[in-house]
């Protein structure tokens, strides 16, 4: 079966960097977009990266433009989002979802990585 | 604030019917398609209804999407407690070139 399973939160303080990995099995990996979506303590959900079946083609959110950098590792069925230049705003749990043909349409989700920004 | 929206919370008793209503504007739900997911607290969300309308293997036909120009319902009927989640929609926007959601709406099953 499908699984997605995020690692690497952590506390950070602001101004850290940090790097999560969300590993994949059950499916082909290379041939699904993959996502990383956020949610912040008692809110919504928040998109912030998408990258495409190459990793070649990545997309962001406005409010991680320049600080966030997505990758992925075909090879190891592995996607991959760096954090730098963190702020309290970026706290939040980090889901990693397959992605299929609609933009939003997120069909697979990890159980998420807790991230946490404070001094 | 999110982009689209969603009341914050809605409520229903066992067996009745719970309409979540999701509003946007012609960038996003006006042109694009409208997914809802489902977050049971603590846990992951789950993709409920695909492309306004369709439910994916294993969804019960309790649950049903809607779209009409700018805004998006999802329908419970026969509300059962294992229901109670918070809902959220989610579309693309042209616009922004992002993926947008909703706030999320809690629904009690009282």
């Amino acid at each position: 079966q499908v699984l997605l399973v995020e690692s690497g939160g952590n506390l950070v303080k602001p101004g850290g960097s940090l790097r999560l990995s969300c590993a994949a099995s059950g499916f082909s990996f290379g041939n699904y977009y993959m996502s990383w979506i956020r949610q912040a303590p008692g809110k919504g959900l928040e998109w912030v990266s998408h990258i495409s079946t190459s990793g070649k083609t990545v997309y962001y959110a406005d409010s991680v433009k320049g600080r966030f950098t997505v990758s992925r590792d075909n090879a190891k069925s592995s996607v991959f989002l760096l954090m730098n230049n963190m702020s309290a705003g970026d706290t939040a749990i980090y889901y990693c979802a397959r992605r299929l043909v609609g933009w939003a349409s997120l069909d697979y989700w990890g159980l998420g990585t807790l991230v946490t920004v404070s001094s | 604030q999110s982009v689209l929206t969603q009341p914050p919370s809605t409520s229903g008793t066992p067996g009745q019917r719970v309409t979540i209503s999701c509003s946007g504007s012609s960038s996003n739900i006006g042109t694009d398609f409208v997914y809802w997911y489902q977050q049971v607290p603590g846990a992951a969300p789950k993709l409920l209804i695909s492309k306004n309308d369709q439910r994916p293997s294993g969804v019960p036909d309790r649950f049903s999407g809607s779209k009409s120009g700018t805004s998006a319902s999802l329908l419970i009927s026969g509300l059962r407690s294992e229901d109670e989640a918070d809902y959220h929609c989610a579309s693309w926007d042209d616009s922004l070139s992002a993926v947008v959601f909703g706030g999320g709406t809690r629904l009690t099953v009282l």
